[in-house]
């Protein structure tokens, strides 16, 4: 069936670079989603990229996709503590259950002044 | 403000009593559906609408019922919580096709 892993923990030092990755299975992906969640809050969209697409940048966030290997990544350039987080990866494949979306477990990133 | 309204966001309650956690949308989307956040289970989807009175199971029903008699809302009913139902849930919708689905802020029950 289809899935979606990620790693569960990522501690990086303020202004350094924060990479998360994803895997997923299934190959009928149409878009790949990366979702922030702040502690006590929701779910709030970072992006999301079509499948059709390699890279997508967005101010400080840059998504990879590598279909081939159904691998994405979110890229944070010059990480702050307030990005401190847990970070989901999600895909959905718009056949079926329309608008399902499969989610990882979340990352949670530590950002250290 | 377009967003995604659940009540209540915090619930204690205990074992086989019947709850409701309502979810109320000002988009007028097609598609809501229904989440639960476990610690290293990311979130799985309990129930799904998509549309009026069009309701189907998700990945993790057991022990759930929902109804869309309109199209604003979709409550989730606990006929009979249990303690494996301690979670953290999310109401989420969005329009048919589209790519964004907006999230409410969740609501953390927990049952003892």
């Amino acid at each position: 069936g289809e899935d979606v892993e990620q790693s569960l923990f990522l501690s990086v030092r303020e202004g350094d670079s924060s990479v998360i990755n994803c895997t997923y299975t299934d190959s009928s992906s149409t878009y790949l989603y990366w979702y922030k969640q702040e502690p006590g809050a929701g779910l709030q969209l970072l992006t999301y990229i079509f499948s059709n697409m390699d890279m997508k940048q967005d101010q400080r966030l840059t998504v990879l996709l590598n279909k081939k290997d159904k691998h994405l990544s979110l890229r944070i350039a010059d990480t702050q503590t307030g990005d401190s987080a847990i970070y989901f990866c999600a895909e959905t494949s718009f056949s079926g259950n329309t608008g399902k979306l499969i989610f990882g477990q979340g990352t949670t990133l530590q950002v250290k002044p | 403000e377009a967003q995604v309204t659940q009540n209540p966001r915090y619930l204690i309650t205990v074992t086989g009593k019947k709850l409701t956690v309502t979810c109320s949308q000002n988009m007028n989307h097609e598609y809501m559906s229904w989440y639960r956040q476990d610690p290293g289970l990311g979130l799985r989807q309990i129930y799904y609408s998509m549309n009026v009175e069009v309701t189907d199971k998700g990945d993790v029903p057991e022990g759930y019922k929902v109804s869309r008699k309109e199209k604003r809302n979709f409550p989730l009913i606990l006929e009979s919580p249990s303690p494996n139902q301690t979670s953290l849930y999310f109401c989420a919708s969005r329009r048919t096709g589209n790519t964004e689905a907006f999230f409410g802020q969740g609501t953390r029950l927990t049952v003892v």
